[in-house]
């Protein structure tokens, strides 16, 4: 079965750095996908950023990359120039496919961000 | 355009007493559609999927009960809620391309009183 960790459960930055989130899952899948979700106080589940594992290169979204190795099976996400507004609970996801229960997303525990003014 | 809606946002309900908590899509056809719970300060539970008109698949055994009568609906109920059924209700859906992630509802906070 899959599984996803993330071992911080909490962090704080401060606003304009940059932090990065862990992020180690398990898989006997040779092809999968690997997504970033953001939970603000409000609780809406916003994507953040998506990667395919058949893909070499890193994902890439304005302020947000993530560095993704797959022999290490570690998806880690990079915020850059933190803002107020990243704050929010972080959720690392796995997806072993396409559709009903292959495309069943298992979370971690997920991480909460606070960036500090 | 693809939007998702839930409904209703909030709702204190007593033990014992039937819940249903529904969920639409728009813009989009034969859509994946999954129900999570988040308990306080958790992840994601899965509860239930469909991949289409009455087909509903369970993860986990519990009070709860999933539909789907149309398309695009979803329809999470219960006959008679318990303390254990309160936290955070999200609808999701899947494209056609998995690779696309979930779009969320803005969830239902559910609290069993």
């Amino acid at each position: 079965a899959q599984t996803v960790t993330q071992s911080q459960p909490e962090m704080s930055v401060q606003e304009a750095e940059t932090v990065t989130l862990s992020c180690t899952y398990d898989t006997s899948e040779s092809n999968y996908y690997l997504f970033w979700y953001k939970q603000p106080p409000s609780r809406q589940m916003i994507l953040v950023i998506r990667q395919e594992a058949y893909k070499q290169q890193n994902a890439t979204e304005n302020r947000f990359s993530v560095n993704f190795q797959k022999a290490a099976k570690s998806f880690s996400l990079k915020i850059s120039d933190s803002q107020l507004g990243d704050t929010a609970m972080y959720f690392c996801a796995f997806s072993a496919g396409y559709g009903g229960s292959q495309g069943n997303l298992i979370f971690g525990k997920g991480t909460k961000l606070s960036v500090k003014p | 355009s693809q939007t998702i809606h839930q409904w209703p946002a909030t709702l204190v309900q007593p033990v014992g007493s039937p819940l249903s908590l529904e969920c639409t899509v728009e813009g989009t056809s034969n859509p994946n559609l999954y129900w999570y719970r988040q308990a306080a300060g958790r992840g994601l539970q899965l509860l239930f999927y469909s991949v289409g008109i009455g087909q509903i698949s369970s993860e986990v055994p519990q009070n709860l009960s999933a539909s789907r009568p149309q398309d695009r609906q979803f329809i999470l109920s219960s006959k008679k809620l318990l303390l254990s059924d309160s936290g955070f209700y999200l609808c999701a859906w899947l494209g056609l391309k998995t690779g696309y992630g979930y779009t969320f509802g803005s969830g239902t906070r559910l609290t069993v009183v």
